[in-house]
């Protein structure tokens, strides 16, 4: 079946740090691809997103690439402020779109 | 910017009790899902709801479950005999505003924290 699988956090940078949080994947067929952000106490967020092989979701200075031959949907940030501090995940839809899985999640921190 | 509203935002009930938890979700949005996350791990699919009959479900979601969209606008989770291990946030999301597609990525509620006692 389907998976995702992310790198396990937490993760701590300092502000204005590179950040890369690797996530590969599973599945039959072409996916959709996801990043959702949670920030303490809150729901969940659509922060970027892919639908095809080679398209680059970007949002608030986030990126990530759909990789069909490696099967990898990273994000990576350049600079990262405080207010970045959240648990990201990495998600999947199938083409018909009536379940996203989720991967475990990763916790950012980043310190002044 | 639309919203995804759940309420309460916190219920506490005995074991055995039955709950229903409640959504209003985006209202041109088509397609309607609960999730739910324990102590801030894994969200997991519990079901989703498109047409006014269940598009899919997981494993979780037995016959202790179920969804209603009783009035076209809320869309409800009722959860018949609560155990303690219910206990977890459960989040109402919706999508869709139909483009062919059904999933272009999900808005979901601020989540209502369910604690079974």
């Amino acid at each position: 079946g389907n998976s995702v699988t992310q790198m396990e956090g937490p993760v701590t940078l300092s502000e204005e740090a590179f950040l890369t949080i690797n996530c590969t994947y599973t599945a039959t067929g072409y996916p959709s691809l996801f990043w959702y952000v949670q920030y303490p106490g809150e729901g969940l967020q659509l922060l970027l997103k892919a639908t095809k092989a080679d398209d680059k979701g970007s949002n608030k200075g986030f990126e990530a690439t759909y990789r069909k031959e490696t099967t990898s949907f990273h994000l990576e940030k350049g600079s990262v402020q405080v207010s970045d501090s959240a648990v990201y995940f990495c998600a999947l839809s199938d083409l018909g779109g009536f379940k996203t899985i989720f991967g475990a999640g990763t916790r950012l921190f980043v310190k002044a | 910017e639309p919203e995804v509203t759940q309420t309460p935002s916190h219920q506490v009930t005995q074991m055995g009790q039955e709950v229903i938890l409640r959504c209003v979700p985006i209202s041109n949005h088509l397609y309607f899902y609960w999730y739910r996350q324990i102590l801030g791990q894994k969200v997991e699919f519990l079901v989703s709801f498109y047409n006014n009959e269940i598009s899919e479900k997981s494993e979780i979601f037995d016959d202790q479950f179920s969804v209603e969209r009783p009035d076209g606008s809320n869309f409800t989770l009722k959860i018949r005999s609560t155990k303690l291990e219910d206990s977890a946030m459960y989040f109402c999301a919706s999508s869709n505003p139909g483009q062919g597609i059904p999933n272009y990525g999900y808005t979901f509620g601020s989540g209502t924290r369910l604690t079974v006692v």
